[in-house]
């Protein structure tokens, strides 16, 4: 069975910053490119970040563009977000997704929190 | 990358056909077939459930079809059931390798 499992989600003050992993399982993670998507409460969706399946490119909405980066260990089939400079406006459940073949999002994970306050 | 544009909500009974639209420019929906759809329940994590403008993910009923023309692409549910009452979001590819989401349409079944 195809699996994302993410974690890290805290509670960080405002400037703060944290890592969020994702454990994948049930396929080849070196095959393909991984996603980060997040939803503030109460909201829609919001793509974050993209990393190539050999993570040698990576891409960012503008939002976090400079704040948060995008990596991948195929040893550990793990995916990460470091998130610095933290704002308020970055609480959200943060979405480990797999690309599929077709530019699509294909297997998302269950989501962890990472809430921003002082 | 602003969202793409979707109405905030679409409503029908049982058994009807409704149709959400999402709208984008040439620089997202507009050039590329690359628009995809996904289901999201309450507490629960999205599902795609069209790719590629019109094509089904294996195991996605056949009530659920793409479209697209121009810069605005189109999901239809035909055959209404209550099931299908959720939040729809369209996405797409852009011309800056990026990805960019509708801002989503919460479908009510009477």
């Amino acid at each position: 069975e195809v699996q994302l499992v993410e974690s890290g989600g805290v509670v960080v003050q405002p400037g703060g910053s944290l890592r969020l992993s994702c454990a994948a399982s049930g396929f080849t993670f070196d095959d393909y490119a991984m996603h980060w998507v997040r939803q503030a409460p109460g909201k829609g969706l919001e793509w974050v970040s993209l990393i190539t399946w050999d993570g040698i490119r990576t891409y960012y909405a503008d939002s976090v563009k400079g704040r948060f980066t995008i990596s991948r260990d195929s040893r550990k089939n793990s995916l990460y977000l470091q998130l610095h400079s933290l704002r308020t406006e970055d609480t959200a459940l943060y979405y480990c997704v797999k690309s599929s073949d077709n530019y699509c999002m294909d297997v998302w994970g269950k989501g962890t929190t990472v809430t921003v306050s002082s | 990358q602003s969202a793409l544009t979707q109405p905030a909500s679409v409503s029908g009974s049982p058994g009807q056909s409704i149709t959400i639209s999402c709208s984008g420019s040439r620089s997202d929906v507009g050039t590329y077939d690359y628009v995809s759809w996904y289901q999201q329940h309450p507490g629960k994590a999205p599902k795609l459930i069209i790719y590629d403008v019109s094509n089904r993910p294996s195991g996605v009923s056949n009530r659920f079809s793409g479209s697209k023309s121009g810069n605005m692409a189109s999901l239809t549910i035909s055959g209404l059931q209550t099931e299908d009452e959720a939040d729809y979001y369209c996405s797409s590819y852009t011309s800056s390798n990026t990805y960019v989401f509708g801002s989503g349409t919460k479908v009510t079944v009477l």
